[in-house]
C-alpha cells in the first residue's frame, strides 16, 4: 500500500515564525502536491512537483515556498506565517501516467 | 473557478437508505474522479470514470457521468455508518496530465 505520511497531526505557531511542513512517500511516485482545505472553498493547490529540485506553482503559491531535494520527501515552507495561513494542510502523491492520488493524513496549522 | 461543486453541501439519511450526491463541473475533463474523507484525516480516492465512461461500479459505489451536462453523480446503496464522510470529485486539469480540479465536498452523515 502507498503510504504518505506528514511531520505533525496538528502545529500551533506564530505570526512571523517559518514554518516547515514535510511530507515523504514510500512509493517512488514522481509526482507530489501541497493543498490546504478551507470551509467552503474546498482543496486549493499551493505546489506541486513532478521530479526532484523541480516545482510549479498552483493557484495560491503566494506566501509559501517549497523543496524537493530527493523523490520521496516534499517539503512546504511558509516564510513569515500568517493568520490567514490557519488551515488544513494536505500532501498528495502520484504516479506520472496515473490519476490517482494518495494523500497523507493533513496537518491541521494554527497560526496565533 | 474551476472546481467542481458537489450538491447537496450537506446530506443526513438513515442506515440502509441510498446517498446520492452530485458533481458539476466547467470545462471539458478526460476523468473523473471520486474521494472520501473522514473527519480531519486525508482523502481517499474511491472510483475513477473516463470521458467515454457513462456509468461504473465498484461494490456499493455507482459513479454515472454526462459529460453534455457536465454532471456526475455518486450513488452509496445501503448505506451504513461507516460511510459517514465528506466526499469529493475531483476532475482532471486539461493539459496537465495530472493535476485536479477538487470540488468543495458532499457531507453525508449516515445515521445508525
Amino acid at each position: 500500500d502507498v503510504k504518505v505520511t506528514q511531520s505533525s497531526r496538528y502545529l500551533v505557531k506564530r505570526t512571523g515564525e517559518k514554518v516547515f511542513l514535510e511530507c515523504v512517500q514510500d512509493m517512488d511516485h514522481e509526482n507530489m502536491f501541497w493543498y490546504r482545505q478551507d470551509p467552503g472553498l474546498g482543496l486549493r493547490l499551493i505546489y506541486f512537483s513532478y521530479d526532484v529540485k523541480m516545482k510549479e506553482k498552483g493557484d495560491i503559491p503566494e506566501g509559501y515556498s517549497v523543496s524537493r531535494e530527493k523523490k520521496e520527501r516534499f517539503s512546504l515552507i511558509l516564510e513569515s506565517a500568517s493568520t490567514n495561513q490557519t488551515s488544513m494542510y494536505l500532501c498528495a502523491s502520484s504516479l506520472t501516467g496515473e490519476d490517482t492520488q494518495y494523500f497523507g493524513p493533513g496537518t491541521r496549522l494554527t497560526v496565533l | 473557478s474551476q472546481q467542481g461543486e458537489e450538491d447537496p453541501q450537506a446530506l443526513s439519511i438513515q442506515e440502509g437508505e441510498n446517498a446520492t450526491m452530485n458533481c458539476s463541473y466547467k470545462t471539458s475533463i478526460n476523468n473523473l474522479q471520486w474521494y472520501r474523507q473522514n473527519s480531519g484525516r486525508g482523502l481517499v480516492h474511491l472510483i475513477l470514470i473516463r470521458s467515454n465512461e457513462r456509468e461504473k461500479h465498484s461494490g456499493r459505489l455507482r459513479v454515472t457521468l454526462d459529460t453534455s451536462k457536465k454532471s456526475s453523480s455518486l450513488l452509496i446503496t445501503a448505506s451504513r455508518a461507516a460511510d459517514t464522510a465528506s466526499y469529493f470529485c475531483a476532475t482532471d486539469r486539461s493539459g496537465t496530465g495530472n493535476q485536479f480540479y477538487f470540488g468543495t465536498g458532499t457531507s453525508l452523515t449516515v445515521i445508525p
